[in-house]
């Protein structure tokens, strides 16, 4: 089976301070992708890497940045918590579609950790 | 810019009855289109997809979904619900060669016995 592990399940943090979030897959994907989840909003792409050392902005990155320094990890940083990045925050990876199925690819989650700011 | 829209946040229905959860979605060309599904304390799994082809896809625990270009719809749907069907589903949506998934904003499925 495909694994996406997320390390921690629950944090609580201080706001200000410098949250990192870590995400690894073993099934040797090329994209990874990291997705905020809030009622009432569903999934928010923050960011996501196709590739070592790649990166792309998703629709909400303020207050973000990431790191892929190895393919099969991939690390979501907060400079500097605050109480609205309060939520649930989700890794996925995907293979990396060829010719016409590029973008057919099935996301494969991990289970997800729950961030607290206070 | 892709997105989708899941109008009802809620949808309750009766155990054994058909359940529809709606999806219209947006997109720049040929659409990629899926459902996920969150069980409670889960993390995100995928339901089904349509790609190309037959606009009726077939997905896991019975569950399916057809699309509609000239309604720009992907509705789930199953012929017969069971209480273990309660979740929240997600649909989704990628532009062909994009590897960019938008989700919608989810809707929660209640199966009442």
């Amino acid at each position: 089976d495909v694994k996406v592990t997320q390390s921690s399940r629950y944090l609580v943090k201080r706001t200000g301070e410098k949250v990192f979030l870590e995400c690894v897959q073993d099934m040797d994907h090329e994209n990874m992708f990291w997705y905020r989840q809030d009622p009432g909003l569903g999934l928010r792409l923050i960011y996501f890497s196709y590739d070592v050392k790649m990166k792309e902005k998703g629709d909400i990155p303020e207050g973000y940045s990431v790191s892929r320094e190895k393919k099969e990890r991939f690390s979501l940083i907060l400079e500097s918590a605050s109480t609205n990045q309060t939520s649930m925050y989700l890794c996925a990876s995907s293979s990396l579609g060829r010719g016409v199925l590029s973008g057919a690819n099935v996301l494969t989650f991990g289970a997800g950790s729950r961030l607290t700011v206070l | 810019a892709q997105s989708v829209a899941q109008p009802e946040d809620q949808v309750n229905v009766a155990e054994g009855n058909p359940l529809t959860v709606k999806c219209t979605y947006s997109v720049s060309g040929n659409p990629y289109l899926f459902w996920y599904v969150q069980y409670p304390n889960r993390g995100l799994q995928f339901l089904l997809k349509y790609i190309t082809g037959d606009n009726l896809v077939k997905g896991s625990y019975g569950f399916e979904a057809e699309f509609n270009k000239s309604q720009t719809s992907f509705h789930l749907k199953k012929p017969s619900a069971l209480v273990s069907d309660s979740a929240l589903y997600f649909c989704a949506v990628r532009a062909w060669g994009n590897e960019k998934l938008t989700f919608g904003t989810g809707t929660r499925l209640t199966i009442i016995p």
